[in-house]
C-alpha cells in the first residue's frame, strides 16, 4: 500500500531557530498538504501545494512558514524562526488530484517541540 | 470552517454496530463526503467517501441521505482498535477541512 513518509518523527528546537520538516508524498500524486495539530486540538489546514506553487494557505501560514518541493520527490515545510506556540504535530498529506473522488494519504507526523 | 456537525463523543460495545452521524446541510452538489479517523498518536486515516449513493468498503459503510444534507458512517462490528476520533469532511476544491470530529469509545 502506498504511504506518505515524514522525517523526523520528533524534533526539538530552541525558540528562534529554523526548522525544516520533510515529507515524501506518493509519487504520482498532484496535491500536497501540510496540516498541524496542537495537542488536544483539531487538525488544522496550513497549506496546499499544486503544480509547484501554493494553491491555498490558511491564516496560520504566515511569513514565517514556507514550503517547497525541491527535487520532485521531497515536500518540505520550513519555519524560519520558531515560537513556543509552533509546538504541535505536523502532518503531511497527498492527494492524487484528479478530483475529490479519491482518498488523501497522511503521514504519521512530526512532533515539533519548541523550547 | 468545517461546515459539518458531529456529536462530540459516542460510545459503543465491542462486536456491536456503530452509527456515527454527520450533518452537512449546506453541502454543494459537487462536494464529496469524506470520513477519516485518527487513532491515538497517529495521523488521520482514510475510511470511506461518497457523493450520492451509499458506499461500502472493507472498513465501513457510508449511508448518504437522499437530500445529501446528512450522512452516517456505519462500523458493522466495532472492535477495540476502532476507538478513535472520526471526522466527517466535505471534500471540495482539493482541500479537506477537519472539524472536531466524534470521539468513539469502544467498551470491551
Amino acid at each position: 500500500e502506498p504511504e506518505v513518509t515524514q522525517t523526523p518523527s520528533h524534533q526539538v528546537t530552541q525558540m528562534g531557530q529554523e526548522v525544516i520538516l520533510r515529507c515524501v508524498p506518493i509519487s504520482n500524486h498532484l496535491y500536497f498538504y501540510w496540516y498541524r495539530q496542537i495537542l488536544g486540538q483539531k487538525v488544522e489546514f496550513l497549506v496546499s501545494f499544486y503544480n509547484n506553487e501554493i494553491s491555498e494557505k490558511s491564516e496560520i501560514f504566515d511569513d514565517q512558514f514556507s514550503v517547497e518541493r525541491p527535487d520532485g520527490s521531497n515536500f518540505t515545510l520550513k519555519i524560519r524562526s520558531t515560537k513556543l506556540e509552533d509546538s504541535a504535530m505536523y502532518f503531511c498529506a497527498s492527494l492524487q488530484g484528479r478530483s475529490m473522488n479519491t482518498e488523501a494519504f497522511f503521514g504519521q507526523g512530526t512532533r515539533l517541540t519548541v523550547v | 470552517d468545517a461546515k459539518t456537525t458531529q456529536p462530540n463523543s459516542m460510545e459503543s460495545n465491542e462486536e456491536e454496530p456503530v452509527h456515527l452521524p454527520c450533518n452537512h446541510s449546506t453541502i454543494s452538489g459537487t462536494d464529496y463526503i469524506h470520513w477519516y479517523r485518527q487513532l491515538p498518536s497517529q495521523g488521520p486515516e482514510y475510511v470511506i467517501h461518497g457523493l450520492t449513493s451509499n458506499v461500502n468498503n472493507r472498513m465501513a459503510s457510508l449511508a448518504i441521505a437522499e437530500d445529501r444534507k446528512s450522512s452516517t458512517l456505519i462500523l458493522h462490528r466495532a472492535t477495540l482498535r476502532d476507538a478513535a476520533v472520526y471526522y466527517c469532511i466535505r471534500g471540495s476544491n482539493y482541500k479537506l477541512t477537519f472539524g472536531k470530529g466524534t470521539l468513539l469509545t469502544v467498551n470491551p
